[in-house]
């Protein structure tokens, strides 16, 4: 059965900085892999996802992922952090004819000032 | 597109009570899905519709639980004889389409507590 795994369930980073939130998957045939993020109070967004064409997936508020098969992640960055990216990250996978999503634990993004 | 809608929002009982939570989709969304969500977990898969059609449940989802969607637009979720493990945060997400890369529009949940 497909499953992710979220490495760190806290990261905190500075304004500015650089986000790095990891995932890596397991799945015995081609996924489909996509982040959500979580605000206080809210439903989940989708970010972005992964559907086999683009390897490099470019998704709303300047995040994007990267699959890369070989590590088997499909780690979440942006290049500089901002103090309304606070919130927690769900990264989800799926396969093809498969019913559920799978999420991953989530990781807590805490931007400092 | 006034988005996925949950009532009620949050609900407090006592162990044993039954209780009933509604999910309204977006408009002509096929799909209609629960998960759950405990602290410092993501959600967890219980049941999905394609219209007024359950297609598949979870081992999560004990004989306790039922869920429906009578003509194929909203959907409830009965819990009955409620134990103090089904406190959480119930998640209601609909897409579109029926393909498995299709976005799923979270509604914000409905947050149970069983005393």
């Amino acid at each position: 059965a497909q499953s992710v795994t979220q490495l760190g369930s806290h990261v905190s980073v500075s304004e500015g900085a650089l986000v790095l939130l990891r995932c890596n998957y397991s799945s015995s045939v081609p996924p489909y892999l996509f982040w959500y993020v979580q605000y206080p109070n809210q439903g989940l967004q989708l970010l972005l996802k992964y559907t086999s064409a683009a390897t490099l997936v470019k998704g709303i508020n300047g995040f994007e992922a990267e699959f890369k098969k070989s590590e088997t992640s499909f780690h979440l960055t942006k290049p500089s952090a901002h103090m309304s990216d606070a919130a927690e990250y769900f990264c989800a996978v799926r396969i093809l004819l498969g019913d559920d999503m799978r999420f991953g634990a989530g990781t807590r993004l805490t931007v400092k000032p | 597109d006034t988005g996925v809608s949950q009532d009620p929002r949050h609900k407090i009982t006592k162990r044993g009570q039954n209780v009933t939570f509604r999910c309204d989709p977006i408009s002509e969304h096929n799909r209609l899905y629960w998960y759950r969500q405990t602290l410092g977990q993501g959600p967890e898969f219980l049941t999905y519709f394609q219209n007024e059609a359950q297609l598949e449940k979870s081992r999560l989802l004990s004989d306790r639980f039922s869920a429906e969607r009578p003509k194929g637009s909203f959907s409830t979720l009965e819990i009955q004889r409620t134990e103090q493990g089904d406190s959480a945060m119930y998640l209601c997400a609909s897409t579109q389409g029926l393909a498995e890369t299709d976005t799923q529009y979270f509604g914000p949940g409905t947050r149970l507590t069983v005393l």
